[in-house]
């Protein structure tokens, strides 16, 4: 079992800015998902990305999907106070267990 | 969407001591997932729950520890046993959006745990 590995493990920054984090996995996927928790509550689903697309937008979300590097990144464009949160990469090992990333702790400041 | 919610929110315990857990969703799911994660950390899997037969568990998980219930489509209970402040947790419960592999899912808002 294995988990993926996100970088940078924190990151600050000013409202307004963009944030980027990424994901790196060893495994062979047939998709993506990142995920959003607020202070040690549940998980949100943020977006998926398949295997075949490279690029997806949702919203001021932008996820990449390099499938040769085993890598994805999320892009918040715009960052708000309400985008402090941590931010977690997921895929799919095996037929049906979910496995996490590391995450990222995001901290938008005023 | 589902919506999952979970009892009790948080709890404060004695080491030796157990603690269930519910989790009740509000349509019916074939599976459930129950996830640990420790402070700071990511989720970690710990069992699969299908009504009408045995958790599935995973490696380092074990049924003694950590008994599962199913008793219908909607509802699910997790037991922390014997808890030492090492099971000091967030404990989540988790479903599948529509069942299908790949799929995402959802998640409960989670029990904190602080073991004494």
């Amino acid at each position: 079992s294995q988990q993926g590995e996100e970088d940078p493990q924190a990151l600050s920054i000013q409202e307004g800015e963009n944030a980027t984090m990424n994901c790196s996995y060893k495994t062979s996927i047939n998709n993506l998902q990142w995920y959003r928790q607020n202070s040690g509550r549940g998980l949100v689903h943020l977006i998926l990305i398949r295997s075949n697309e490279r690029e997806k937008h949702s919203g001021r979300l932008r996820v990449t999907l390099d499938t040769s590097k085993k890598s994805s990144s999320l892009l918040i464009t715009a960052s708000r106070a309400a985008d402090t949160a941590s931010y977690f990469c997921a895929f799919r090992e095996g037929a049906q267990k979910l496995v996490f990333g590391q995450g990222t702790r995001l901290t938008i400041n005023p | 969407s589902a919506v999952i919610s979970q009892k009790p929110s948080r709890d404060i315990c004695q080491r030796g001591t157990s603690l269930t857990i519910q989790c009740q969703v509000d349509s019916q799911v074939t599976m459930m997932f129950w996830y640990r994660q420790q402070p700071g950390q990511s989720l970690t899997l710990i069992a699969t729950a299908n009504q009408g037969s045995e958790a599935t568990y995973e490696s380092g998980f074990v049924i003694d520890k950590f008994p599962i219930s199913r008793p219908n489509l909607t509802f699910s209970t997790l037991t922390v046993s014997n808890m030492s402040p090492e099971d000091s947790s967030i404990y989540l419960c988790s479903v599948p959006r529509t069942g299908g592999v790949g799929e995402t899912q959802y998640f409960g808002p989670g029990t904190r745990l602080l073991v004494l």
